[in-house]
């Protein structure tokens, strides 16, 4: 597709389980980022990828977030041990590198957790 | 501190009318980058333009203009001609430090536009 795509749209788990949120970037972008937004906030950094490599995961809340980008694409966002608090939408974007400008974002992932 | 202020929780509008949506920053940095963002219902973020700290005309596309007073830390965006399909949250964000590295953006908390007919 032309757009970054984000799967599942939505997740239902209930406390303590584990969750799996995936991201699949526009082609050719190298970086990618991880966006959490609670309900009536603004979206707030959580990592972000250069190329394979997590360059920056300074947003990440806790160790209980983790994620991945094997080949410099898709990537998987992992939550384990699910809280109540961790219920928000999960926000990827991607962009060319070194290009000034726009984050192209997909339409979110929405976690709740029961 | 915040970085970014959106001061309008909400604003109503009359169809055709301009609108003008308010945002502060914070930053010491000299370079950084200004962003603005509609959130429809459908939870898609869209970009709408962007604005370079260096740039010294205010950015324009389309319909949008962003009035940039460096000065004051001022980034309001300008909506000419409002439609209902601008009703939205709008929302300002903010990358501090030059382009070639992250686009790392921190947001403000959003305005919520209603266009009425």
């Amino acid at each position: 597709g032309a757009g970054v795509s984000q799967t599942p749209s939505n997740k239902v788990t209930e406390k303590g389980k584990y969750v799996e949120l995936r991201c699949d970037p526009i082609s050719g972008h190298t970086a990618l980022y991880w966006y959490r937004q609670s309900l009536g906030q603004g979206p707030e950094f959580l990592i972000y990828f250069q190329g394979t490599g997590a360059a920056d995961d300074s947003g990440l809340p806790n160790d209980r977030f983790f994620a991945v980008r094997p080949e410099g694409s898709v990537s998987t966002l992992k939550i384990q041990r699910t809280e109540r608090g961790d219920s928000a939408v999960y926000l990827c974007a991607s962009s060319p590198s070194g290009v000034a400008g726009e984050l192209f974002f997909g339409e979110g992932s929405r976690l709740t957790v029961l | 501190a915040q970085k970014i202020t959106q001061t309008q929780p909400g604003m109503f509008v009359q169809e055709k009318e301009a609108v003008t949506l308010d945002c502060t920053y914070d930053t010491s940095d000299q370079s950084y980058g200004l962003f603005w963002y509609k959130q429809p219902s459908s939870g898609e973020m869209i970009f709408l333009i962007y604005q370079g700290s260096y740039d010294e005309q205010n950015a324009t596309e389309g319909r949008y203009s962003l009035n940039f007073q460096k000065a004051r830390k001022s980034a309001n965006l300008v909506i000419s001609a409002s439609q209902l399909g601008d009703s939205a949250m709008y929302f300002c964000a903010m990358r501090e430090g030059g382009f070639q590295g992250a686009q790392k953006l921190v947001f403000g908390q959003g305005t919520r536009l209603t266009i009425n007919p």
